[in-house]
């Protein structure tokens, strides 16, 4: 069975300093791996998604995340934070055989400070 | 707007009343899911459609929840003698046909409140 474990449901930074939000999944064959933001009163979207294409990820708003196999971790990270990435966020997993569904880690709000 | 839609956003009812919820997908994604989330959790799968076909079922969708998709465009999820455990934001998003690296679209979910 697949999970996604998030540690740290809550994380605080200052404005500019390193976002990194953590995931990791557990999997009995590499999954396709997925980061959601959700703001507040908004729907969920999609950040950016780990296909096997490469290891290193960009997504939107200068978010990366790198899927490490050995680590079974796909870490979220934001070289400089902005008060606008507060947000909550959530690490998700996917089947190439499960019919597109996914499994959703329990998220991580991200808070930034002035 | 050309996103995924839902109605209504907000619902309050009382326990053991039926509600029902709908969503509209992007036109031609063919791929329709249901979720729910509650407080402090990630979304949980309930269900997910491919056109018309009903093709999985979570174990979390009990007898009393009802999803249909009659046309493979708009789907309804029905509550039926609703328990206040049913509180939570119902979810619902879609995708288009083909590979499991297709993007799931979100729409702002209808938010059930049971008193």
């Amino acid at each position: 069975a697949q999970s996604v474990t998030q540690l740290g449901s809550h994380v605080s930074v200052s404005e500019g300093a390193l976002v990194l939000l953590r995931c990791n999944y557990s999997s009995s064959v590499p999954p396709y791996l997925f980061w959601y933001v959700q703001y507040p009163n908004k729907g969920l979207q999609l950040l950016l998604k780990y296909t096997s294409a490469a290891t290193l990820v960009k997504g939107i708003n200068g978010f990366e995340a790198e899927f490490k196999k050995s680590e079974t971790s796909f870490h979220l990270t934001k070289p400089s934070a902005h008060m606008s990435d507060a947000a909550e966020y959530f690490c998700a997993v996917r089947r190439y055989n499960q019919g597109g569904k996914l499994i959703f880690g329990q998220g991580t709000e991200l808070s930034v400070k002035p | 707007d050309t996103g995924v839609s839902q109605d209504p956003r907000h619902k309050i009812t009382k326990r053991g009343q039926n509600v029902t919820f709908r969503c509209d997908p992007i036109s031609e994604h063919n791929r329709l899911y249901w979720y729910r989330q509650t407080l402090g959790q990630g979304p949980e799968f309930l269900t997910y459609f491919q056109n018309e076909a009903q093709l999985e079922k979570s174990r979390l969708l009990s007898d009393r929840f009802s999803a249909e998709r009659p046309k493979g465009s708009f789907s309804t999820l029905e509550i039926q003698r609703t328990e206040q455990g049913d509180s939570a934001m119902y979810l619902c998003a879609s995708s288009e046909p083909g590979t499991a690296v297709s993007e799931a679209f979100f729409g702002q979910g209808t938010r059930l409140t049971v008193v």
